[in-house]
């Protein structure tokens, strides 16, 4: 079935740790993808983007995600983590089927949680 | 900033009574969309609005959920009966248009049903 995967159900890190949170998904041909976070407390927020062009986007807070067509992948990183990017963090995909719908397909999310 | 609101924040209810949950998306938003997320799983769609009209609830279990959009402004999402299985967080987002747009998450409404 078509899907979006998240490995990492949880992750623990201590600060100034690098952070990779992994996202695969099955759909063929042109998607769109997103990140977003949701810090506690508050609602889903988007955290980047993908639409096209440079496969390395640059989102809010320092995050970033690069899209690896032929893996299927667009992994999220951050190369130090601080105690308030402890959250929950969505990939999703856009798979627009034609017609007018903008669906987007979620992931199960990863629990990250940063000590101090 | 403008956000979607929602209301009610939290909902208890008993298996087999109705519930309504709404939804009053940013202002100039055309695109409206329901999603509903169970603990541990992300969000799934359950209906999407363009303006007044209905374009994809193919996901909304249409024997005991529905969903309306009259004046193609807020929204509401109703369940009746509600069952157990029904208690999880309903989303709602919205976003300029159907092509592909940022979504806008409300805050959530958080069902249970004993």
């Amino acid at each position: 079935a078509q899907s979006v995967s998240q490995h990492n159900h949880h992750v623990i890190l201590s600060e100034a740790a690098s952070l990779e949170l992994g996202c695969n998904y099955s759909y063929g041909g042109t998607v769109n993808l997103f990140w977003y976070v949701q810090y506690p407390g508050q609602h889903l927020q988007l955290l980047l983007k993908y639409f096209s062009g440079d496969p390395l986007v640059k989102g809010i807070k320092g995050f970033e995600a690069e899209f690896i067509k032929s893996k299927f992948s667009f992994n999220l990183r951050k190369p130090s983590v601080q105690w308030s990017d402890t959250a929950e963090y969505f990939c999703a995909v856009n798979k627009n089927y034609g017609g007018a719908t903008n669906k987007l397909i979620f992931g199960t999310g990863t629990l990250l949680a940063v000590q101090p | 900033e403008a956000e979607v609101a929602q209301s009610p924040r939290y909902k208890i209810t008993e298996k087999s009574q109705a519930v309504a949950f709404w939804c009053d998306p940013i202002s100039g938003h055309a695109t409206l969309y329901w999603y509903r997320q169970i603990l541990g799983q992300g969000p799934e769609l359950l209906v999407q609005f363009q303006d007044e009209s209905v374009v994809d609830d193919s996901q909304l279990p249409k024997d005991r959920f529905s969903a309306e959009r009259l004046k193609g402004v807020d929204s509401t999402l109703k369940i009746q009966p509600a069952e157990l299985g029904d208690s999880a967080m309903y989303l709602c987002a919205s976003s300029l248009g159907t092509s592909v747009n940022e979504q806008f998450f409300g805050p959530g409404t958080r069902l249970t049903v004993l």
